[in-house]
C-alpha cells in the first residue's frame, strides 16, 4: 500500500519563475493538504483540496494556487517566485481529514 | 487564531531514560485535536500519538504518553526508555474539530529537536 509520494524530492528555480509540485496521496484518501516548511520551523498550512475544490486556505498570497484531480493527486504552483519561498513543501492526505498522512516533501530552492 | 507553542528548541536525554517534550496552544473552541508529529531527517512527518479534547483520558502508544490539560491548555509528550531511533524533530500540531467549524490544516509548533545520548 503506497503512502504519499511527492516529486520532484529537490528543484531549484530562479527567481520570477514559475514551479509546479505533484503529490499522489495514500491509496484510499480523498483530501489532500499542502504546507510550507521553512528552514528551522513548523510547517504551515497553504490549503487544502477535497472533491477538486479548495477547501481551506492559510495566510498565504494568491501566487500560490493547486489543484486537485479526479484521482485524488494534486498540484501546487507558485508563480513569481521569491527567494522567501525556498522551503521544503510537505503534501498529506487523508480521508476522514483527521489521520493525515504525510509525504517527503519537496524541497525548493529559489536563487 | 489558534497557536502552539514549544518552548524547547533542544532536548537532550541518555538512552533508556525519559524525557518530557513540552507543548502549550491556545484556543478559543471547545472541540479540537492534538497531536505530536516526529520527523527525522528523512523529512517525513510521522505521526506518533493524537488526542481528541473531548477525552479526558491521555493517550498512549507503547513508550509514548501525553499529560493533557485541557483547562492549562498543555500537551506534554513523554517517552519512555528512550532509545537511539527516536533522535529527531518532534513538533506538536493543534486542529480545529468539525462541530466548531474548525479549519482542516494543522497548526504546528516550531518543535524540539530531540538528541539520544548513548
Amino acid at each position: 500500500d503506497a503512502g504519499v509520494t511527492q516529486s520532484p524530492t529537490h528543484l531549484i528555480k530562479t527567481r520570477g519563475q514559475q514551479v509546479t509540485l505533484r503529490c499522489s496521496p495514500k491509496s484510499g484518501h480523498d483530501t489532500v493538504s499542502w504546507y510550507q516548511q521553512a528552514l528551522g520551523q513548523g510547517p504551515q498550512f497553504i490549503f487544502q483540496y477535497y472533491e477538486e475544490e479548495e477547501r481551506q486556505r492559510g495566510n498565504f498570497p494568491d501566487r500560490f494556487s493547486g489543484h486537485q484531480f479526479p484521482n485524488y493527486s494534486s498540484e501546487l504552483n507558485v508563480n513569481a517566485l521569491l527567494l522567501g519561498d525556498s522551503a521544503l513543501y510537505l503534501c498529506a492526505s487523508s480521508l476522514t481529514g483527521v489521520g493525515y498522512t504525510f509525504g517527503s516533501g519537496t524541497r525548493l530552492t529559489v536563487v | 487564531a489558534q497557536t502552539v507553542t514549544q518552548s524547547q528548541p533542544e532536548m537532550s536525554v541518555q538512552e533508556a531514560e525519559t524525557v518530557t517534550l513540552s507543548c502549550t496552544y491556545d484556543t478559543s473552541e471547545s472541540d479540537y485535536y492534538l497531536f505530536w508529529y516526529k520527523q527525522p531527517p528523512s523529512r517525513q512527518m510521522i505521526l506518533v500519538i493524537r488526542q481528541e479534547a473531548y477525552k479526558q483520558q491521555n493517550a498512549t502508544e507503547n513508550r509514548f504518553s501525553v499529560n493533557f490539560q485541557k483547562a492549562a491548555k498543555s500537551f506534554s509528550l513523554k517517552i519512555s526508555d528512550s532509545q537511539l531511533g527516536d533522535a529527531a524533530m518532534y513538533f506538536c500540531a493543534y486542529r480545529g474539530g468539525y462541530s466548531g467549524g474548525g479549519a482542516d490544516g494543522l497548526t504546528f509548533g516550531k518543535g524540539t529537536h530531540l538528541i539520544i545520548q548513548p
